[in-house]
C-alpha cells in the first residue's frame, strides 16, 4: 500500500530556474495539501485542495502555483525558484478537508536553491 | 486565532527512562489537538489527537497524552522509551470542527533516546 508518494526525494536548482514537484495518493483521499518544513518554524500549508476541481492558499502561497490534475495527483510549481524556497516539502492527503480526518504524508523532497 | 506552542526544541533521555514533551496553545475557543511524529527522513504520522471526551488520550507506540483545558496544555508522555522512539514530535491545533487548512503546527521536539 503506496499511500502518498512524492517525487522527487532531492533536487538542486539555480535561482530562477523552474520545477514541479508531483504528488499522488492512492487512497481515494477528496483533501490534498502541500507544506513546507523549515528548522525552527514547523510545518506551514503553501496550498489546499480541498476536492477535486477546487485548490486553495494557504498560509505561505507567494511563489508557488498548484494543480489538482485530477483525484489522485496534486502537483506544486517553482516558476522561478529563490534561495528562500530552500526546504523540504511535504504532499498530504486526507478523506475530508476537516481536522477531524487524519491526514496522511508523502516523505518529502529535499530543494535546495543556490 | 489559534497557536500552539513546544517550548523544548530538544529533550535529550535515556532509553528505559520516562519522557514528557510539552505543548501549550492558545485559544478562545474549544480545539481538537493532535501530536504527529517524524522519524528521520520520512514525512509525519499521527500519534494520537484529542477531539472530545476523555481528557487522557493513548496512542500509538505506548504514548499518551492529557488535555488540560484550565492549563491549555497537551503534553505528550511515554513511561519507557526506546531508541526508536528517536524523532522529532510536532503538536498542532484547530478549531473543534475546523478545516485541515487552519490546523496549526509547533516548531518540533525532537526527541534524542541515548543509550
Amino acid at each position: 500500500n503506496a499511500g502518498v508518494t512524492q517525487t522527487p526525494k532531492f533536487q538542486v536548482l539555480k535561482t530562477g530556474q523552474s520545477m514541479t514537484l508531483q504528488c499522488a495518493q492512492d487512497m481515494n483521499h477528496n483533501s490534498m495539501y502541500w507544506y513546507r518544513q523549515d528548522p525552527g518554524m514547523g510545518l506551514r500549508l503553501i496550498y489546499y485542495s480541498a476536492s477535486e476541481g477546487t485548490t486553495d492558499k494557504g498560509e505561505v502561497p507567494n511563489g508557488y502555483n498548484v494543480s489538482r490534475l485530477n483525484k489522485r495527483e496534486f502537483s506544486l510549481r517553482l516558476e522561478s525558484a529563490a534561495p528562500s524556497q530552500t526546504s523540504v516539502y511535504f504532499c498530504a492527503s486526507s478523506e475530508g478537508p476537516l481536522t477531524n480526518e487524519k491526514l496522511f504524508f508523502g516523505s518529502g523532497t529535499q530543494l535546495s536553491v543556490l | 486565532a489559534q497557536s500552539v506552542t513546544q517550548l523544548d526544541s530538544q529533550v535529550p533521555v535515556f532509553e528505559e527512562a520516562p519522557v514528557e514533551l510539552r505543548c501549550n496553545y492558545s485559544s478562545s475557543v474549544s480545539v481538537y489537538l493532535f501530536w504527529y511524529v517524524q522519524y528521520p527522513n520520512q514525512g509525519l504520522q499521527l500519534l494520537l489527537k484529542y477531539l472530545s471526551g476523555s481528557t487522557l488520550v493513548k496512542g500509538i507506540n505506548g504514548f499518551e497524552a492529557e488535555f488540560n483545558k484550565s492549563q491549555t496544555s497537551f503534553h505528550l508522555r511515554k513511561p519507557s522509551v526506546h531508541i526508536s522512539d528517536t524523532a522529532e514530535y510536532f503538536c498542532a491545533v484547530s478549531v473543534s470542527g475546523g478545516a485541515t487548512n487552519k490546523l496549526i503546527f509547533g516548531t518540533g521536539t525532537l526527541l534524542a533516546v541515548q543509550p
